[in-house]
Parts: structure tokens; C-alpha cells; sequence
């Protein structure tokens, strides 16, 4: 199957500072999502970007399909930012067209 | 309105008991899926329905578990005689336009 994989697995960030996150997948998509997971576990959806650019305030996304990477920018990060963020993909060749995700990228944002 | 609301929140159950979670989506979604996370990893695919048909089932499924979705709407999943091994999240998620959108999940554990 496809794997994904996001990098780094930890950040630890003063507030204010800008980051990007990657992701990694070894196959063709027709799908990706980032979320972002909260201290309670619910996955929240950030951004829906197979291809392209999207923004949306202080968070933007780039999905580079054909190089098979996808960057989630994250400017003048705030402790609110703080959690996991996850990017899940659905592989071309998936049927049932789940998402398969990567690890995760923790991200820990101090004052 | 793509909300998924997923009942209980929380389950302690002791081993060999069986246990049932329920996931209802706010409005109607042809296609479901569930999903099971574990301390430090990403959500892994269980099962998918297009309305009540179940067309795919991961083989993290064992004969233990089952799911239903019998009238296309909400869906169940049950799990028999439980293991500490199924201590997890268990999400659920409904699709609008291609985009998967998850519920608050149902924390398992397993005493």
C-alpha cells in the first residue's frame, strides 16, 4: 500500500515563529487532507488539496502531486496551534477510496 | 452540514466483554467510514459503507468485530469479547464532495 510520511515528528515552537510541515507520499493520489488533532482527539479539518495552493489566515497548504509532497505553512503560530497535525492521502488505486495517514507532526507552541 | 456525532465519548469495558459504538452522521452521506487510532500513530481504515452496503473491510477487522449501517443513516460498530488489545480511538467519518470530515471518536479501553 502507500506510505506517508510527515517530517519532523516534533516541533517545538516560541510563539510567533512561522513553521512548515511536510509530507511524503510514495504513490499517486487523488486525494489529500490536512488536519489538525486537538487535545481531545477530534481531527479537525484544515485543508482538502489533492493539487495547488490554498490558504486560509495564518495557515496555507501546497500539494505538488507529480512530486508526490504536500507543505502545510503555519505563520505567526500561536499556543492554540498546539497538537498534532496529520496529512492523509487516498491512493489512486484505493477501491474504497480511504485515507491512509502518516504519523503525525506534534507541534508545541510556548509563550 | 457535514457534523458526525459518535456515541459514547468514552468506554471502559473489562476483557471478554463486548462492547458497541454508534457513529450518526447530521445529514444524509452516501459514504461512511471508521477508523481505529493508537497512542502516537495516525488513524487507521476499518471498514467503508456506501449506504448500507458494507464494501470494504480492512484486515485490522477480525471476526471479532462487526459493523452495520442498516438503514444508509447512522452506523453501529460492535467488538466481541475484548481484548487489551483494543484499547483505541475509534472514528468515524462521513464524505461530502470527495472531503472527509470525522466525528469526536469513542475512546476504548480495555481493563
Amino acid at each position: 500500500g502507500i506510505q506517508v510520511e510527515q517530517s519532523p515528528p516534533d516541533l517545538i515552537l516560541q510563539e510567533g515563529a512561522n513553521s512548515t510541515l511536510r509530507c511524503n507520499f510514495s504513490d499517486s493520489v487523488n486525494n489529500l487532507q490536512w488536519f489538525h488533532q486537538n487535545p481531545w482527539g477530534q481531527l479537525i479539518n484544515l485543508f482538502y488539496i489533492p493539487s495547488g495552493t490554498k490558504q486560509n489566515g495564518r495557515l496555507s497548504a501546497t500539494t505538488v502531486a507529480t512530486e508526490r509532497y504536500s507543505l502545510l505553512y503555519i505563520s505567526s503560530s500561536q499556543t492554540t496551534d498546539s497538537g498534532v497535525y496529520f496529512c492523509a492521502v487516498v491512493y489512486s488505486g484505493a477501491g474504497s477510496y480511504q485515507l491512509t495517514f502518516g504519523k503525525g507532526t506534534k507541534l508545541s507552541v510556548i509563550p | 452540514d457535514t457534523g458526525v456525532s459518535q456515541d459514547p465519548r468514552h468506554k471502559i469495558t473489562k476483557r471478554g466483554q463486548n462492547v458497541t459504538f454508534r457513529c450518526d452522521p447530521i445529514s444524509e452521506h452516501n459514504r461512511l467510514y471508521w477508523y481505529r487510532q493508537t497512542l502516537g500513530q495516525g488513524p487507521e481504515f476499518l471498514t467503508y459503507f456506501q449506504n448500507e452496503a458494507q464494501l470494504e473491510k480492512s484486515r485490522l477487522l477480525s471476526d471479532r468485530f462487526s459493523a452495520e449501517r442498516p438503514k444508509g443513516s447512522f452506523s453501529t460498530l460492535e467488538i466481541q469479547r475484548t481484548e487489551q488489545g483494543d484499547s483505541a480511538m475509534y472514528l468515524c467519518a462521513a464524505v461530502d464532495y470527495n472531503e472527509q470530515f470525522f466525528g469526536p471518536g469513542t475512546r476504548l479501553t480495555v481493563l
